[in-house]
Formats: structure tokens, C-alpha cells, sequence
């Protein structure tokens, strides 16, 4: 079975500072991807990473796949408040058709 | 476009009641997801359709959960009886069709049917 495990489980910072939260697993996947969840609403898809190595950036956020796909990170530069939110890792399976996902990293960014 | 559509959001029924859960994917999409979110918990994937057949339903209890997606458009979940385990967030998601090659298809989410098994 395949499983992401996530961490730190939880975070509490202030406005302007920098975070990087983890996503690992000792299973290679074919892809991962990172979704956003905030209260009361379901997951948003902020990015897919496919290539061992790869790196995306999107605004604040730069997010890195593992050389040997097994993790995954994300960094958050200048945290704001409405970064807020539950981080959740996704991974395909071997055959990239279910998606599992992690417990979640839950952040709270405070002004 | 408008979103997956999902009612009712909130539910409390008592244990070994029945309780369905209704959701409507974004138009044209191929596959439907269902996933079952405990509180402090990610997603678990319960079944997984592509159009009206089953891909997957390895994690759905089936003594107690259905599900069915007629003519391949909206679905519906149902459980029959409820226990107080069953007390989580019920997320349907879709997606345009089914994976291809090794990266994971975009998942749309709806809002989630809340579920309180007193």
C-alpha cells in the first residue's frame, strides 16, 4: 500500500515569515500534487509535479519533487494570512489512476 | 464553468439510520470521485467511476455504503445503516477523463456533505 506522510502536522506562524512543510513516502509515485483545502470547502489543485527533480514556482510558493520521486516539498516565502489552509500532498499510484493523499499539513498564519 | 455540485452540506441523522448524498460533476467530465474525510484526516478515496462503470471501490464497506452513478452524469451515496464512525465530511470530486500515462488527472472537489452519526 501506498502511503504520503506529511509533515509537520501542524504550524503556527507570523505574517512575513518563511515555511517549507514535507511530503514523504518510501513508495515511488508516478506524480504528485499539492491541494489547498480551507474550512468548509473541498481540496483546490495548486500544482502537479512529474519529473524526479523538478521544481515549480507559483508566486510565494515553490514547490520540489523528490530526484527520486518518493517526496516532495513545498516552501512558502513571506507567509500571509490567506495562505491559511490545510496542505495536502496527493500521489498517483503505479498506474496513475487513483489518487491517494496525505493526512495534511494544517497552517495558520497569523497578522 | 460552474463547479461540482453537492447537497445537502450538512447532515445529522442517528446511528443505524440511512442518510444519501447527492453530487453533480462539472459538465462533460468522465470520471466521479467519492472520499471520505475524517476530521484531522486527508481524503480517502470510497469509489471511483469512469462515466457509469466502477473503477474502483476496493475502500467502500460494502456491507453498509452504495453507490451509483446513472447515465454517467450525477451520482449518489448512500449508507444503510449509519454508524458513528461514519461521522466525517463526504467529498465528491470529477475530472475530465481517466489518467493517462503517469500524471494524476486535476481534481475538481465540490463543498462537501458534512455528516454528524450521533
Amino acid at each position: 500500500t501506498q502511503l504520503l506522510e506529511q509533515s509537520p502536522q501542524f504550524l503556527s506562524i507570523q505574517e512575513g515569515e518563511n515555511l517549507t512543510v514535507y511530503c514523504n513516502s518510501s513508495s515511488v509515485f508516478s506524480s504528485l500534487q499539492w491541494y489547498r483545502q480551507e474550512p468548509g470547502e473541498g481540496p483546490v489543485l495548486l500544482v502537479t509535479v512529474v519529473t524526479g527533480g523538478e521544481v515549480k514556482k507559483l508566486k510565494r510558493l515553490t514547490f520540489q519533487f523528490g530526484d527520486a520521486r518518493k517526496d516532495s516539498s513545498l516552501h512558502i516565502t513571506a507567509a500571509q494570512p490567506g495562505d491559511t489552509g490545510l496542505y495536502l500532498c496527493a500521489g498517483g499510484d503505479t498506474g496513475g489512476f487513483k489518487t491517494i493523499f496525505g493526512a495534511g499539513t494544517r497552517l495558520f498564519v497569523k497578522a | 464553468e460552474a463547479g461540482v455540485a453537492q447537497s445537502p452540506r450538512y447532515k445529522i441523522i442517528e446511528k443505524r439510520q440511512s442518510v444519501a448524498f447527492w453530487c453533480n460533476p462539472i459538465s462533460g467530465h468522465a470520471t466521479l470521485y467519492w472520499y471520505q474525510q475524517i476530521l484531522g484526516q486527508g481524503p480517502k478515496l470510497l469509489i471511483q467511476f469512469q462515466n457509469n462503470g466502477v473503477v474502483d471501490d476496493s475502500q467502500l464497506p460494502k456491507d453498509r455504503f452504495s453507490a451509483e452513478r446513472l447515465k454517467g452524469v450525477d451520482s449518489t451515496l448512500k449508507i444503510q445503516p449509519a454508524k458513528l464512525e461514519d461521522s466525517a465530511v463526504y467529498l465528491c470530486a470529477s475530472s475530465r477523463g481517466p489518467a493517462r500515462g503517469s500524471t494524476n488527472e486535476k481534481l475538481f472537489f465540490g463543498s462537501g456533505t458534512q455528516l454528524s452519526v450521533l
